[in-house]
């Protein structure tokens, strides 16, 4: 069983440009959420997609968007950037059922470091 | 909208101390209460939730609704506590699912 990937590890954009950041869900999961984490901040959550559709949605403005595929893994898009973008992206699966009583723990990525400039 | 407080952004006790991370929290319903810890160079990982009750790696949590807080506590300090600590909370979505809101964090030193 494999946890969590994130591609790139890092990378660095330049104000303006867009940016996409990849998951990869841990096995049997179906769940994925995204988080930003500014220096010295807590994770923010940004959305969360659960069977493709998204279900759920942070304070972040519509240029932050996202796409879950068949395989449950999972994309961020984020245009104009913007230099407050700069920040650690989590990703963290995990599993979901509808109308179910339990609760399911979400696993964390190691996270993409994004920096613009 | 909810939040959640974590007043101390760092605290330092001796080996063998005991040690409390304090986390207060607004919120109109019932949530889920969460600690999640990232030691040095690891990933967040998932210490504990209030709903499951239970003591992991000598830590307990208790929800105290009349207070709204969640305070992470452990009675005797180990130096491997040393890390980041995060406290979090989530409304139930029914799914299974939830969606984390965390405070700022509160680094734990243990001295030797």
């Amino acid at each position: 069983e494999t946890g969590v990937t994130q591609s790139p590890t890092h990378l660095i954009k330049t104000r303006g440009q867009q940016v996409t950041l990849r998951c990869s869900s841990q096995s049997g999961h179906n769940t994925v959420s995204w988080y930003q984490q500014a220096l010295g901040q807590g994770p923010q959550f940004i959305f969360q997609y659960y069977r493709e559709e998204e279900n759920g949605r942070g304070n972040f403005p519509p240029r932050f968007s996202g796409l879950q595929f068949p395989n449950y893994s999972s994309e961020l898009n984020v245009n104009a950037l913007e230099l407050d973008d700069s920040a650690l992206y989590l990703c963290a699966s995990s599993q979901s059922r509808p109308f179910s009583t339990l609760i399911y723990e979400q696993y964390f990525g190691p996270g993409t470091r994004l920096t613009v400039t | 909208a909810q939040r959640v407080t974590q007043p101390e952004k760092l605290l330092s006790v001796f080996k063998g101390a005991p040690v409390e991370l304090k986390c207060n929290y607004s919120y109109s319903g019932s949530p889920e209460l969460f600690w999640y810890v990232q030691y040095s160079r690891q990933r967040l990982q998932l210490l504990l939730r209030h709903i499951s009750r239970e003591s992991i790696k000598g830590f307990t949590a208790d929800l105290n609704k009349g207070e709204t807080s969640f305070h992470l506590k452990k009675p005797f300090a180990q130096e491997e506590d040393s890390a980041m600590y995060y406290c979090a909370l989530s409304p139930y979505s029914g799914a299974g699912s939830y969606q984390l809101t965390f405070g700022k964090g509160t680094k734990l030193s243990v001295i030797p």
